[in-house]
C-alpha cells in the first residue's frame, strides 16, 4: 500500500521561512516523479512543483508563484521528498499535499503551513 | 500551457447519474486528463487518467459506478447510481512541459 506522510507544517510569520518533509513507502520512491500541491482554505487544488526521478535527470520544475522561492528536493536513500519554502507570503498558506506521479497517482493526508503574523 | 474550466457546481438526485465536465484550452484538445475526488474534510484521491480517445484507467479501489469519456476538447466524468458518499468536489487536472494544471473544481451535491 503506497503511503505519504507530511510533516512540517507550522505557523510561520511573512518573509520566514519552513522546510516540509515527505515519507514515502509502498512504491519505488526512486523511481517516482514527486510533486507538491497545495489548497488555501476554502480553495482549489494548486500545482506547487516537481522533481524528477534521477535515472530521468532529477530536474525541477515550479509554478510561477513560487519560482525563486520554494525548492524541492529529494534523499533516495531515505525515500523522503522535501519542500523548502523561503521568503514566505500571506498568499502562501494552505494545505501542502506529496504526491506521486504525472498526472497525480497518489496524495498524502496533507501538513497546514499557516503564514501570518 | 493548457488551461482547464469545470463548472462550480452539480447536483443530482441519490441514485440518479451525473455527468461532470471538464473543457480543455484551444490547442490543447488532445491531452490526457486526470479526475481526482475530495470528499469533506478529506485529501484528494485518484479517480481515473482519460486520454483523448476516451481509454481510461481507475485508481485504486474505485468502483465501476466511475466512468469516464472524452469528445473534442471536452473531458467527461460520469457517476451513475449515486450515492450519499460520492457528494464533495471534483478536479480535473492535465500537464504539459514543466507544468502541472488543475481546473477550479466541481462542487458535487447530492440531493
Amino acid at each position: 500500500e503506497v503511503q505519504l506522510v507530511e510533516s512540517g507544517g507550522d505557523l510561520v510569520k511573512p518573509g520566514g521561512s519552513l522546510r516540509l518533509s515527505c515519507a514515502g513507502s509502498g512504491f519505488t520512491f526512486s523511481k517516482a516523479w514527486m510533486s507538491w500541491v497545495r489548497q488555501a482554505p476554502g480553495k482549489g487544488l494548486e500545482w506547487v512543483g516537481r522533481i524528477k526521478s534521477k535515472t530521468d535527470g532529477g530536474t525541477t520544475d515550479y509554478a510561477a508563484p513560487v519560482k525563486g522561492r520554494f525548492t524541492i528536493s529529494r534523499d533516495d536513500s531515505k525515500d523522503t521528498l522535501d519542500l523548502q519554502m523561503n521568503s514566505l507570503k500571506t498568499e502562501d498558506t494552505a494545505v501542502y499535499y506529496c504526491t506521486t506521479g504525472t498526472p497525480v497517482d497518489y496524495w498524502g493526508l496533507g501538513t497546514l503551513v499557516t503564514v501570518s503574523s | 500551457q493548457p488551461v482547464l474550466t469545470q463548472s462550480p457546481s452539480a447536483s443530482a438526485s441519490l441514485g440518479a447519474s451525473v455527468k461532470l465536465t471538464c473543457t480543455l484550452s484551444s490547442g490543447h484538445s488532445s491531452y490526457a486528463i486526470a479526475w481526482h475526488q475530495q470528499q469533506p474534510k478529506k485529501g484528494p484521491r485518484l479517480l481515473m487518467k482519460l486520454n483523448s480517445d476516451g481509454s481510461h484507467s481507475k485508481g485504486d479501489g474505485i468502483p465501476d459506478r466511475f466512468s469516464g469519456s472524452s469528445s473534442g476538447s471536452e473531458r467527461y466524468l460520469t457517476i451513475s447510481s449515486l450515492q450519499s458518499e460520492d457528494e464533495g468536489d471534483y478536479y480535473c487536472q492535465t500537464w504539459g512541459t514543466g507544468v502541472q494544471v488543475f481546473g477550479g473544481g466541481t462542487k458535487l451535491t447530492v440531493l
